[in-house]
């Protein structure tokens, strides 16, 4: 099965700086991958996806990611961060496989901004 | 647009009742998802759903979940004897293919 290591737990940036959020995925063809954003008390947002093609995909509120296949790596950015980017942020890897579309999800990096 | 819609937002019961938590997935869609997080850890895989079965289920879904999908729009999650750690919120997901769209939860408080 698939798994995803986020290695930062906690992450601050001062706002106006840039961003980068690690993702690493382990799955033995290629992956479906996601980003969502959770703000406090609230449900998953969907920020951006990677299915094929382009390896470097644009989501909403100015985030983008780049699918990297050599370094099994699905890292977020975004060149100037915002005080409302401020949540926690899920890494999540899926597969289709027979009958079941499998997702699973890393264990989250909290963002907090400075002002 | 469609979404996922889950009842209710918020569900406190005793440990050891009954609950089952509900959830409205998009009308087209044939995957059903349950995801579970508990306060301040990861979202974690619960089961999924095609064809009126499952199709896998995760180790914390033992034998006090059950799913069901009991008429064209609704599928649930009971939980037949709540513990003090059931207490999480539980997020359903539905899929036509490979991306999966989440309803807002259900936070449950078991005290």
């Amino acid at each position: 099965a698939q798994s995803v290591t986020q290695p930062d737990i906690h992450i601050t940036v001062s706002e106006g700086a840039s961003l980068e959020l690690r993702c690493n995925y382990s799955y033995g063809a290629t992956p479906y991958l996601f980003w969502y954003v959770q703000s406090p008390g609230q449900g998953l947002q969907l920020l951006l996806k990677y299915f094929s093609g382009d390896t470097l995909v644009q989501g909403i509120k100015g985030f983008e990611a780049e699918f990297k296949r050599s370094q099994s790596s699905f890292n977020l950015r975004k060149p100037s961060v915002h005080w409302s980017d401020a949540a926690e942020y899920f890494c999540a890897v899926g597969a289709m496989v027979y009958n079941n579309n499998d997702m699973r999800f890393g264990a989250g990096t909290r963002l907090t901004v400075k002002p | 647009e469609p979404e996922v819609t889950q009842t209710p937002s918020h569900q406190v019961t005793q440990m050891g009742q009954e609950v089952i938590l509900r959830c409205v997935p998009i009308s087209n869609h044939l995957y059903f998802y349950w995801y579970r997080q508990i306060l301040g850890q990861k979202v974690e895989f619960l089961v999924s759903f095609y064809n009126n079965e499952i199709s896998e289920k995760s180790e914390i879904f033992d034998d006090q979940f059950s799913v069901e999908r009991p008429d064209g729009s609704n599928f649930t999650l009971k939980i037949r004897s709540t513990k003090l750690e059931d207490s999480a919120m539980y997020f359903c997901a539905s899929s036509l293919q490979s991306e999966q769209f989440f309803g807002p939860g259900t936070r449950l408080t078991v005290l």
